[in-house]
């Protein structure tokens, strides 16, 4: 397996876009969450789906960020409008039994809002 | 309201040393705690994983121990490598739900 996929890597964008960042968790997780890692703040969970229902988005700053998962092998987490304090990396991760917390991170996406 | 603190944020040593860092938690009445490594422009990779009726995990160099009574986890890093060079980070479970509490890493390098 490749394990979780995210794209893009980097992402440059002005302030005011929409920005759009994709996961593919790996084949037969049931688990997929989101985190953003600041050097302030650390690493945070923003949203986790299971079974590709939101659980806990209580992470999720504000309306300007959303995140969805229409099947079990995709999920995206978009910010608009996108504003500079955005910056940051955004990792999704993925696991078979959420209570067991064996997360698999990928990559992440690195943010910079202009 | 569960707080994971890791000191000290950054730590070097040379090559051959053997080393411990520090993870702490508020709360004690956690389900497991974990210890990732992050590599500069990657993601975390899980280490070890202590269930809250464990004492201690070993895997190869690395040794994690917890006390849960006293809100506190450790990482031994036997015989250091320039290859150790990373940041650690440890995270405990929101109650009995999978998303992770994170503290804010440990940034360890391990001079030649």
């Amino acid at each position: 397996d490749a394990g979780v996929i995210q794209s893009p890597r980097h992402e440059v964008t002005e302030m005011g876009q929409e920005v759009t960042l994709r996961c593919k968790p790996i084949s037969g997780h049931n688990s997929l969450f989101w985190y953003r890692q600041t050097m302030m703040r650390g690493l945070e969970l923003l949203i986790y789906f299971n079974n590709n229902v939101p659980i806990d988005d209580s992470g999720m700053p504000e309306d300007r960020f959303s995140a969805k998962m229409p099947n079990a092998s995709f999920s995206t987490l978009k910010i608009q409008p996108s504003e500079p304090r955005d910056s940051a990396v955004y990792f999704c991760a993925s696991s078979w039994d959420r209570a067991k917390n064996i997360q698999y991170f990928g990559a992440g996406t690195r943010l910079s809002v202009l | 309201k569960q707080e994971v603190t890791q000191i000290p944020a950054a730590l070097s040593v040379p090559e051959g040393e053997n080393l411990v860092l520090n993870c702490s938690f508020t709360d004690s009445a956690i389900y497991n705690l974990q210890w990732f490594r992050q590599d500069p422009g990657k993601g975390l990779t899980s280490l070890l994983l202590i269930q809250s009726s464990q004492r201690e995990q070993t895997s190869g160099r690395l040794n994690a121990s917890l006390d849960k009574s006293s809100g506190r986890s450790t990482l031994y890093i036997a015989a250091s490598q320039p290859g150790d060079s990373a940041t650690y980070l440890c995270a405990v479970p929101r109650g009995s739900q999978g998303n992770l509490i994170f503290g804010k890493g440990t940034k360890l390098s391990v001079k030649p």
